[in-house]
């Protein structure tokens, strides 16, 4: 079992662009979260999908942010355009059975200047 | 709506005292309660979760927490602390709809430094 995978560990890019994080769960979760993960603000839940599903994205800041789950082993979250404020830690997690096994990826560390 | 209350920021421990993290929580029903470590740079790791059943969780590194529903309470324990053990606490709480899983609701953390 591989875990929760992330892509990219680490991502820099310019205020105004877009980017793109990746992750795969693990396999046979049916349940897939985003979080964000800033000092200010600690760990926030930005969006949550059952069976593909989006079910909460009250989480989600702003229009610029989008995510979608296309089929159960992938998910995407979007941020078009970027801003500094951005800049956080952003964790993928899944689950099975519902909430007796949380996964946490390692995180995609963002920095947006 | 769920809240989890961690009302130390920061604790300093001598390595092999006693430990207690608190976690207090907001939630109208039997909360399902979790404790996570974070490591510098690193993800999150499940110490132990607490559903139903014995109010005392033993979980992994050595730790245990006990479920006090009168306090609203899910505190963190470890009888003797290892160098090892320095890193971010996070206790959070979750609810279960029965349809799936939902998010869950973390503390703002504990910072454990560990004094030789």
């Amino acid at each position: 079992d591989a875990g929760v995978i992330q892509s990219p560990r680490h991502e820099v890019t310019e205020m105004g662009q877009e980017v793109t994080l990746r992750c795969k769960p693990i396999s046979g979760h049916n349940s897939l979260f985003w979080y964000r993960q800033t000092m200010m603000r600690g760990l926030e839940l930005l969006i949550y999908f059952n069976n593909n599903v989006p079910i909460d994205d009250s989480g989600m800041p702003e229009d610029r942010f989008s995510a979608k789950m296309p089929n159960a082993s992938f998910s995407t979250l979007k941020i078009q355009p970027s801003e500094p404020r951005d800049s956080a830690v952003y964790f993928c997690a899944s689950s099975v059975q519902g909430p007796l096994g949380y996964t946490f990826g390692s995180g995609t560390r963002l920095t947006v200047v | 709506a769920q809240s989890v209350t961690q009302p130390d920021i920061h604790i300093t421990v001598s390595e092999g005292a006693s430990l207690e993290l608190r976690c207090n929580y907001s939630y109208g029903a039997t909360p399902y309660l979790f404790w996570y470590v974070q490591s510098p740079g690193q993800g999150l790791q499940l110490l132990l979760k607490y559903f139903s059943g014995d109010t005392l969780v033993q979980g992994i590194k050595g730790f245990e927490a006990e479920f006090k529903r009168s306090q609203s309470s899910f505190n963190l324990r470890k009888p003797s602390v290892h160098w090892s053990d320095a890193a971010e606490y996070f206790c959070a709480v979750a609810e279960y709809s029965g349809g799936g899983a939902d998010g869950l609701t973390f503390g703002k953390g504990t910072h454990l430094i560990i004094q030789p």
